[in-house]
Parts: structure tokens; C-alpha cells; sequence
């Protein structure tokens, strides 16, 4: 079984919709990192999580939440959805506990196209 | 914001060629990654470098840390139809727990 799993793997919704994408992770790893990428585009980093109590934003969270339901789980939300927000997103984690580096493992992506 | 700039964009080869991509920045990096992503996957990290002038091969990829840790290059020997795909750095300023990343090299290799 995959260490990040993302669900779902795809998804077309329409603007306004309310949308959540969900990340768990069997790795024991302490942090968690949600990232879209655009064609063309490296990953911009949306959220970051240290730990269940320590959410931060990232980059480009504007029209964006998450919420850290357990150590394991990390879900991002898009209140209203609109067409820009179409992209393929990234769940991460890494293990600061173990790693003092920034080395990180991804899940397999959600494709999300709003229409 | 750091900007991390990736070089060449877009490469397309034949098997067999060697070929070197370049990842730079004006920041000081407290560790820097490269990774490997397929379409449709998600990235695949290949390797870690946190000291400057720091060399990891793995196997026909051989990766560099620039002696002021702003930089980093890989080169690929002899490159197979397996090495398409797009390679990404990132890269960590002051230990802050995330990084930035490049907008990747695109590579294609053609058999």
C-alpha cells in the first residue's frame, strides 16, 4: 500500500461549489504540506502543517483551508470554487524528527478541474 | 520569497547522450532536493545535498552542491528513454521546514 494516499484521484466540480480534498499518510511523519502545480508550473507550496496545532499558510492560500485531523490526516477545502483553481494538487509529508532536512515524500495527486 | 531558476526548461535527447541541468538561486540554502515526476504521478525525490561542494551519484545521475549552497547541477550519463520525465529542485532557507521549488526540466529522451 502507498505511504500517501490522496483521495479523490480526480474531480470535476462547478464555481461555487465547496470541495475537499483528502491526505492520509502511514509514514509517522510529523509534518504535512499541500501544494497544487500548474502546467508548465513547479509546485507552489498552499498550507503547511508542523504538527496537529500548528497550521501555516503558505504561498498561495487565499481561497483555501485545511484542517489537521490527526497526525496522520491533512484536508484542504476550497469554500467556492472557481476555474483558476483547476490544477493538479500534492499532499506531502517529511520527517523532522528524524530528518533535519526538508526531504519529502508525496502522495500521488488529485486532479481537480472547475468548471 | 526565494526564486530557485531551472535550466534548460525543455531537453530533448537522444539515448545515449549525457546532459547536465542547473538549478540556482540568490538564497542560501539549508538543504536542497531534487526529485523526479512522471505525468500523472507524484514526485520522487532522488536526492538530498546539505553541504557545499557536496557530490551524490546515483548510479548514471551524479548531482552537485555549489560550494556557497545557492546552487546545484545534475548531470546524466549515457541517458535512457526511462530518464524522461521532469526533475525538479527545491530548496530549504534556514532550516525553515518547507521549500521552494523550480519550475522543473522538462527532459526527453528518444530512443
Amino acid at each position: 500500500d502507498a505511504d500517501v494516499t490522496q483521495t479523490p484521484r480526480n474531480r470535476i466540480t462547478k464555481t461555487g461549489k465547496r470541495i475537499m480534498l483528502e491526505c492520509s499518510q502511514t509514514k509517522g511523519h510529523d509534518r504535512m504540506y499541500w501544494y497544487r502545480q500548474d502546467p508548465g508550473l513547479g509546485l507552489r507550496l498552499i498550507y503547511y502543517s508542523f504538527d496537529v496545532k500548528d497550521i501555516n499558510k503558505g504561498e498561495i492560500s487565499d481561497g483555501y483551508s485545511v484542517s489537521r485531523q490527526a497526525q496522520a490526516k491533512f484536508s484542504l477545502s476550497l469554500e467556492s470554487a472557481i476555474p483558476n483553481q483547476t490544477a493538479l494538487y500534492f499532499c506531502a509529508t517529511s520527517d523532522r524528527l528524524a530528518d533535519s532536512t526538508d526531504t519529502q515524500y508525496f502522495g500521488p495527486g488529485t486532479r481537480l478541474t472547475v468548471l | 520569497t526565494q526564486l530557485l531558476e531551472q535550466s534548460p526548461q525543455f531537453l530533448s535527447i537522444q539515448e545515449g547522450e549525457n546532459l547536465t541541468v542547473y538549478c540556482n538561486s540568490s538564497s542560501v540554502f539549508s538543504s536542497l532536493q531534487w526529485y523526479r515526476q512522471e505525468p500523472g504521478e507524484g514526485p520522487v525525490l532522488l536526492v538530498t545535498v546539505v553541504t557545499g561542494g557536496e557530490v551524490k551519484k546515483l548510479k548514471r545521475l551524479t548531482f552537485q552542491f555549489g560550494d556557497a549552497r545557492k546552487d546545484s547541477s545534475l548531470h546524466i550519463t549515457a541517458a535512457q528513454p526511462g530518464d524522461t520525465g521532469l526533475y525538479l529542485c527545491a530548496g530549504e532557507e534556514n532550516n525553515a521546514g518547507k521549500s521552494t521549488f523550480g519550475d522543473g526540466t522538462t527532459l526527453t529522451v528518444k530512443p
